[in-house]
């Protein structure tokens, strides 16, 4: 069943500008992951956040993870126009994951 | 590392026929593998874990007898989508677990099924 739950939304950005991202969830997890996907691609994983973990950074990337109110950010910094994809999070209930709508970036040279 | 290979990309074929689909760790051994489907513009939907060595466990609403999983060795398993019709048609992705704890799933590049 799905779990995570992104605020469906299609952002464009321009090159350099932060993108924010949110997901929200409905039951108890044991971590939270996001992954992006290139059109026509598989999906490719960018952070995992343990359900004990409030903040974890990778690059650029940086999530968040609120348990008590069962939501999760991901914030790109200084975007590129590579950076341009649909990017889901997921949570992770002993191995099978449940995505989220998904959030389609563009990000405008 | 942690690469995962699906094959084919692409696959056009007449209502009826039978397909299959392959994924394959490349580099490391997976006990536990996983087949999504996603419809344009959708998210992933689980479909079936692939488990070696025995028989795949299957999400409520996807028909066992319809969609065929066989994960024979610790580095492939096939879903094959037998008597496919239009409806069949959508995105199949894999994915290969790695063994331990906290560990992302790694996803082959789908493969893009178009029913005739």
């Amino acid at each position: 069943s799905q779990q995570g739950e992104e605020d469906p939304q299609a952002l464009s950005i321009q090159e350099g500008e932060n993108a924010t991202m949110n997901c929200s969830y409905k039951t108890s997890i044991n971590n939270l992951q996001w992954y992006r996907q290139n059109s026509g691609r598989g999906l490719v994983h960018l952070i995992l956040i343990r359900s004990n973990e409030r903040e974890k950074h990778s690059g650029r990337l940086r999530v968040t993870l609120d348990t008590s109110k069962k939501s999760s950010s991901l914030l790109i910094t200084a975007s590129r126009a590579a950076d341009t994809a649909s990017y889901f999070c997921a949570t992770d209930s002993n191995n099978r994951l449940a995505f989220g709508k998904g959030n389609q970036v563009v990000v405008i040279p | 590392g942690a690469v995962v290979s699906q094959h084919p990309s692409r696959v056009i074929c007449k209502s009826g026929t039978s397909v299959k689909i392959e994924c394959r760790s490349l580099d490391f051994q997976a006990t536990t593998m996983f087949w999504y489907r996603q419809f344009p513009k959708q998210s992933l939907m689980l479909m079936a874990t692939s488990n070696e060595g025995s028989k795949a466990t299957y999400e409520q609403g996807v028909e066992k007898d319809k969609f065929l999983i066989n994960h024979a060795s610790l580095t492939l398993s096939t879903l094959t989508v037998t008597s496919a019709h239009p409806e069949d048609s959508s995105f199949y992705i894999c994915s290969a677990l790695l063994q331990g704890p906290y560990q992302p799933q790694h996803f082959g590049d789908g493969t893009r099924l178009s029913i005739l």
